[in-house]
């Protein structure tokens, strides 16, 4: 099946400052990347869809300055923590859509594969 | 909106079967599907259905669907300590891409 990794797994950093999450899809191509934030006990909340070559589409209530996503190739998409405060602690996961599922316009069932998720914990 | 809705909190004994109930009210919805989380983990799909079926059973797992009453199920035959897990009842429209997840119901098992 499909393999979406995420970078860093954990990370721990100080107030005020930025953290990057790298999401890959490591063997297929993934137009479409989706960002989910998840609390404790709590469902996946997304965040962002994130478009290779265009700008990410942000759900409401997400602050798009303070969570920058890039999206750079068919690989790979950023998420960046800009400012990071202790509420910002919680875990995100990503999703990666495989181009090869769905015609264009259209979708399939199992068109998403979904990373293992990284713990930022900001002190 | 739409809205996907769970119990929190399931509890079995090891070898009974577990039934995790969920509901929805998008009247749209095309798929629906039953993700399962490990501790720290990623989501892994489990199974899914289509909302043209009623039941679909794979293995241990079988879901039934309602279609008219909204009302999705996932039953796990002779459930083990490894099905220890927060399962994620989900649902998506033919036309989007976005897939719509209800609060999860943790499951435990007793001995």
């Amino acid at each position: 099946g499909a393999v979406v990794s995420q970078h860093p797994s954990r990370v721990i950093c100080k107030s005020g400052t930025s953290v990057k999450i790298e999401c890959r899809s490591l063997d297929f191509q993934a137009t479409t990347m989706f960002w989910y934030r998840q609390f404790p006990k709590q469902s996946l909340m997304l965040m962002a869809t994130s478009n290779e070559g265009s700008k990410a589409t942000y759900e409401q209530g997400v602050e798009k300055d303070k969570f920058l996503i890039n999206h750079a190739s068919l690989t790979l998409s950023t998420l960046t923590v800009t400012s990071a405060h202790p509420e910002d602690s919680s875990f995100y996961i990503c999703s990666a859509r495989d181009t090869r599922y769905g015609l264009a316009g259209q979708s399939s069932y199992n068109e998403q594969f979904f990373g293992p998720g990284t713990r930022l914990t900001v002190l | 909106g739409e809205d996907v809705e769970q119990s929190l909190f399931l509890s079995v004994r090891e070898g009974d079967s577990s039934v995790i109930n969920c509901t929805y009210t998008d009247s749209s919805s095309t798929y629906l599907y039953w993700y399962k989380q490990e501790p720290g983990a990623g989501l892994q799909l489990l199974t899914y259905i289509f909302s043209n079926m009623d039941m679909k059973q794979d293995q241990r797992l079988t879901v039934l669907l309602n279609k008219k009453d909204k009302h999705l199920s996932l039953r796990i035959a002779d459930t083990q300590t490894g099905d220890s897990a927060i399962y994620f009842c989900a649902e998506k429209e033919s036309s989007a891409s976005k897939i719509i997840f209800g609060s999860g119901t943790r499951l435990s098992i007793r001995p």
